[in-house]
């Protein structure tokens, strides 16, 4: 069965460094998203991303976030200095064809700790 | 997109079905009623998805009522695999984001 793969499982780093995280969606699929997951808290929702473009962002996403479709395959999602409040998990997550109430595929996520 | 309202913790012994009930008044017509689930942090699944009327999957069914107020996921014969937080989710669907809730902790009890 088809799958989101999520590179790396999990990462460290220091505050105030950028760190880029890894998805790589389903291959037909044409929508992506970042969910994140502070722990205890619930999943919410970063950004989601069609046709090369954002096509919807939350109040998090802020100018620290940005993300990419680099090649036909990658996605990712780049923090550029980084606080202590963004260690959470992080989900990337396709979905498919626009138009259809299809579900969407999630990834097994990056634990970011920033310490 | 419509908030939703779950219990937030059920038990349900191995084998049997599990009932997990979601309210979610304020669903508008074109809103579906979406359910996954999270295993102990792990990425979230797709359960099921319906608009009005019942579904039936691999995994589960889903029971909506008549005005679609409410709706209730089934899991027709509950393992120990399946202890996990349910997540019921209104959202119209069309590739739009999720706004996820806390959920329901289900355990599956030996």
């Amino acid at each position: 069965e088809p799958e989101v793969t999520q590179t790396p499982s999990h990462q460290v780093t220091q505050m105030g460094q950028e760190v880029i995280l890894r998805c790589v969606p389903i291959s037909n699929h044409l929508y992506f998203y970042w969910y994140r997951q502070i722990l205890g808290q619930k999943v919410e929702f970063l950004v989601s991303f069609y046709n090369n473009e954002i096509s919807e962002k939350s109040e998090i996403f802020d100018d620290q976030f940005s993300v990419e479709r680099p090649d036909g395959s990658n996605f990712t999602l780049k923090i550029r200095s980084t606080k202590l409040e963004d260690s959470a998990m992080y989900f990337c997550a396709s979905s498919d064809t626009p138009g259809r109430n299809t579900e969407a595929f999630f990834g097994q996520g990056t634990r970011l700790t920033v310490v | 997109d419509a908030k939703t309202t779950q219990p937030p913790s059920m038990d349900c012994a191995e084998g049997r079905a599990a009932n997990l009930p979601c309210n979610h008044s304020t669903i508008s017509g074109n809103e579906y009623v979406y359910w996954y689930r999270q295993i102990h942090s792990q990425g979230p699944q797709y359960i099921i998805h319906g608009l009005k009327n019942n579904e039936t999957n691999e995994m589960a069914s889903l029971i909506i009522t008549e005005d679609r107020k409410s709706s209730t996921l089934i899991l027709p014969h509950a393992t120990l695999r399946d202890t996990a937080v349910y997540y019921c989710i209104v959202n119209a669907g069309n590739n739009r984001k999720l706004i996820w809730g806390l959920g329901t902790s289900l355990a599956v009890n030996p």
